[in-house]
């Protein structure tokens, strides 16, 4: 089973601040990075779909870059405002079937 | 938005009872899976299908079983539910389309079941 690791696990942010966090992954035979949000209550949304080393993905004030060679890829909320608050889940998408090495995830917290 | 949908929401039963969590998706997705969340932990996928008659294990082993009769249905049965199935579980679709890595998958909102 593939290692995806998130950190932090949990951050607060002031509304207003821009942020970042971390997905890691073993970087060889790498296929596709999903980013997902998943607020309270509510579905996991899908965010990014990456797969080219050097990928950068933008989604209004939510952005994702991608480093293959090391097996990172960060998540930037610029601007947070109370509704970024979620739970962020990178999943690695894999060769046999796209079934999903999901991350345990960062929680976001954005206090007014 | 997606259209894959869950019942119940919550559950809370005692030991023993045979339980079924239903999932049902009218995007016409060939493929669909079963995760499972413990608390704190990632999500794990438990079952998958690509299509009507195909139900495969995925790469946490449970207890619960699966079936695939028609496209878009997918439920979950625990024959004999116990406290370690206590968990919040997710049902996902997506197309076949090649079965490619890059593939997005559609999220229900999820059952949180509660054994006592």
């Amino acid at each position: 089973i593939l290692n995806v690791e998130q950190s932090p696990q949990s951050l607060h942010v002031q509304e207003g601040d821009s942020t970042n966090f971390t997905c890691s992954f073993p970087s060889s035979n790498f296929y596709a990075l999903h980013w997902y949000r998943w607020e309270t209550a509510k579905s996991p949304e899908a965010l990014f779909v990456m797969t080219l080393n050097g990928d950068e993905k933008k989604k209004g004030r939510i952005s994702a870059t991608l480093n293959t060679k090391e097996g990172y890829s960060y998540l930037y909320i610029k601007g947070s405002q109370p509704e970024d608050s979620a739970t962020y889940l990178c999943a690695l998408g894999g060769a046999a079937g796209n079934k999903l090495t999901f991350g345990g995830g960062t929680r976001v917290l954005v206090k007014p | 938005e997606a259209d894959i949908y869950q019942t119940p929401r919550y559950l809370v039963i005692g030991t023993g009872k045979k339980i079924t969590l239903e999932c049902s998706q009218t995007m016409g997705h060939d493929k669909m899976y079963w995760y499972q969340q413990d608390p704190g932990m990632e999500l794990h996928l438990i079952h998958y299908s690509y299509g009507v008659n195909s139900t495969e294990k995925g790469d946490l082993s449970s207890e619960s079983t699966v079936s695939r009769i028609r496209t878009e249905h997918f439920p979950l049965t625990l024959e004999s539910a116990r406290p370690s199935h206590t968990s919040q579980y997710l049902c996902a679709s997506s197309e076949v389309a090649g079965s490619r890595p890059t593939d997005t998958q559609y999220f229900g909102p999820g059952t949180r079941l509660t054994v006592l």
